[in-house]
């Protein structure tokens, strides 16, 4: 039967238009989020993150876009290039300052851009 | 590369042998975490160091995993009588003062037969 889980969500950009990879989290008391990209056969690598007391955070081409009401979190990725495919992952650490070793992953989105 | 180096990249094992893996973090890094990834998943959590102290265990690991980094740099991550199921990505990763921003090595892949 199928396998959930093999079946990543995906998105497809031209390149030079913008991306917009979303992700939502389950528990209000989670305080710190990260975004992380992984490209194939590698570890995944930090993009940027964000704090619970921010609504938004940039950084070079990329946004990330906090919304705690609905617990959604975006990642917004300015004039996507062929080199930014790759699965992107959302995290969420729940004790920022305290306990620092458990990150919680979101499935990830995988993005391709079209040349 | 981010400085994070694993070693065996590859290991395919039987049913019912140990394993280990071996993680070399950035050097300046006092931080050091275990995860693991299956096909189509995000990173779980298996366990993380500050120096040679283990703080955080995850239910997923089992007493069949011990994790050791005994100097306080590299680590070690040892499966006994594995199983199939402990088939995956194991990944190493490494921070310092910066909380969340953890650089990942590009793991060791374990398939048991």
């Amino acid at each position: 039967g199928e396998s959930v889980g093999l079946h990543l969500p995906t998105l497809s950009v031209q390149e030079g238009d913008n991306s917009i990879i979303n992700c939502a989290y389950s528990n209000s008391a989670s305080d710190y989020f990260i975004w992380y990209k992984q490209e194939s056969g590698k570890g995944p690598q930090f993009i940027i993150d964000i704090r619970s007391n921010m609504d938004k955070r940039q950084g070079q081409r990329v946004t990330v876009l906090l919304n705690k009401t609905v617990k959604h979190l975006s990642l917004q990725i300015a004039a996507t290039q062929p080199g930014d495919s790759a699965v992107y992952f959302c995290a969420e650490n729940r004790s920022y300052g305290g306990s620092q070793g458990n990150l919680i992953f979101g499935k990830g989105t995988k993005l391709s851009v079209k040349p | 590369d981010t400085g994070v180096s694993q070693n065996p990249r590859h290991k395919i094992t039987k049913r019912g042998q140990n394993v280990t893996f071996r993680c070399d973090p950035i050097s300046e890094h006092n931080r050091l975490y275990w995860y693991r990834q299956t096909l189509g998943q995000g990173p779980e959590f298996l366990t993380y160091f500050q120096n040679e102290a283990q703080l955080e265990k995850s239910r997923l690991l089992s007493d069949r995993f011990s994790a050791e980094r005994p100097k306080g740099s590299f680590s070690t991550l040892e499966i006994q009588r594995t199983e199939q199921g402990d088939s995956a990505m194991y990944l190493c990763a490494s921070s310092g003062t910066r909380v969340g921003e953890l650089f990942f090595g590009e793991g060791s892949r374990l398939t048991v037969l």
